[in-house]
């Protein structure tokens, strides 16, 4: 079945400058990639997600690249804000249920 | 509209007791998940339905987990004979097609059980 590695597990970043997690995925079928924001004690937020058609996908501070033969996908958020910080999932599946990466836990410092 | 809610949110049991935790989803959604999240960790795949159909169970932990939707609205996943393993945040999602793969999953609250 998938398997999907994330990291880093922890980052930690200045206010103002980009961030950047990294997932790879096992399944070659798999052709649907979303990401999770998670706050302490929320549940898990879908902030962006991308198709295999495509490689690249940006809403505002957001986005997402997906190298379908390297077999790994990336989160890039920039500007970072002090609102930003939270646990970061991605997730891949190809007619199964999601099968998620271990977390991101993102630190913004004002 | 109304998001997928749970209940109950909290529930704490003793060993060997049986539970039953509740989903609701957003109404009209065709699919519909259970997910556990242990802490600090990704939601697990346990089981999922399309309608009333249970279409997946592969992530049951074992035959002491089961899950029902019988009218193809509200879930519930039973826990048997718990144990402290069990312990855990159970998480509902739904979505409004009944393609897993494709359609943006709405999560909800989660019922956090300890078993004592």
């Amino acid at each position: 079945g998938e398997n999907v590695e994330q990291h880093p597990s922890t980052l930690s970043v200045q206010e103002g400058d980009s961030a950047v997690i990294k997932c790879t995925y096992s399944d070659s079928a798999s052709n649907y990639f979303p990401w999770y924001k998670q706050e302490l004690g929320k549940r898990p937020q879908l902030i962006i997600d991308i198709r295999s058609n495509v490689g690249e996908k940006k809403d505002q501070r957001i986005a997402v690249t997906l190298n379908k033969t390297a077999k790994h996908f990336s989160l890039h958020i920039t500007e970072t804000q002090p609102e930003d910080s939270a646990v970061y999932f991605c997730a891949a599946s190809m007619w199964t249920p999601l099968v998620f990466g271990k977390g991101t836990r993102l630190s913004v410092i004002a | 509209g109304a998001g997928v809610s749970q209940s109950p949110r909290y529930k704490v049991t003793k060993r060997g007791q049986d539970v039953a935790l509740r989903c609701d989803p957003i109404s009209g959604h065709v699919s519909l998940y259970w997910y556990r999240q242990a802490l600090g960790q990704g939601p697990e795949f346990l089981t999922y339905f399309n309608y009333e159909a249970q279409q997946d169970k592969s992530g049951l932990p074992n035959d002491r987990f089961s899950a029902e939707r019988p009218e193809g609205s509200i879930s519930t996943l039973t826990i048997q004979r718990t144990e402290q393993r069990d312990s855990a945040m159970y998480r509902c999602a739904s979505s409004l097609l009944a393609t897993a793969d494709t359609d943006t999953q709405y999560f909800g609250p989660g019922t956090r059980l300890t078993v004592l």
